[in-house]
């Protein structure tokens, strides 16, 4: 059964950085795509970033590109989202979640972790 | 990007009853379209993908249907276990985008 479970959520002031850390297990993590997905009072939810299973691709939504990086790491089974310049609106509950396949087509997500919460304010 | 609406954000129902949720699209894109269930402070589970293929584990009283611009989903005989909000959201295009979410009551 594929399990997430992500870490690394806290209060940060604004303009600051912050690396949130998701662990996989359960299924061969190379073989799929991993994203991270946010949720808020005020957005809903709002997909964030996506990482190809090789990690040679990702996609970014347009409100955190150049501020988000997304990676992830074979070696232990992590996927990272690196946050610099928070804004208050980037507050929200952050979920890592896994696609269905590698990279094409399909891009939606089939198993969510227990999200992690990140607070943006002075 | 593609705007996903869903026509009512709570629906008050009763045991027992047949409940559908409604998603639109702002533009047709035929059949990428998946629905989640998210209990009160639980994190989203898949329910459909295709629009109207169910997930591996999820109970036979759930349906989807649609394509292009239109999609439901059906609760044939809603479960008190149903209690939760539902969300629709498109992967034919990135940014690949959610609904505002219906949540159901039980009356």
């Amino acid at each position: 059964e594929a399990r997430l479970s992500e870490s690394g959520g806290r209060l940060v002031q604004p303009g600051g950085s912050l690396r949130l850390s998701c662990a996989a297990s359960g299924f061969t993590f190379g073989n799929y795509a991993m994203s991270w997905v946010r949720q808020s009072p005020g957005k809903g939810l709002e997909w964030v970033a996506v990482i190809s299973g090789t990690g040679g691709s990702a996609y970014y939504t347009e409100s955190v590109k150049g501020r988000f990086t997304i990676t992830r790491d074979k070696s232990d089974n992590t996927v990272l989202l690196q946050m610099k310049g928070l804004r208050v609106d980037d507050t929200a509950v952050y979920y890592c979640a896994k696609l269905p396949t590698k990279w094409y087509g399909e891009f939606y997500f089939d198993t969510w972790g227990q999200g992690t919460q990140v607070t943006v304010s002075s | 990007d593609i705007q996903m609406t869903q026509s009512a954000s709570s629906l008050s129902v009763s045991v027992g009853d047949r409940v559908t949720i409604t998603c639109r699209a702002s533009e047709g894109f035929g059949n990428s379209l998946v629905w989640y269930q998210q209990k009160p402070g639980k994190s989203p589970t898949l329910l459909i993908y295709s629009a109207s293929t169910l997930q591996s584990g999820v109970p036979f009283r759930f349906s989807g249907g649609g394509s292009g611009t239109n999609f439901t989903l059906t609760i044939s005989s809603l479960q008190p276990e149903d209690v939760a909000t539902y969300y629709c959201q498109q992967y034919a295009s990135a940014p690949w985008t959610f609904g505002q979410g219906t949540k159901l009551e039980i009356k």
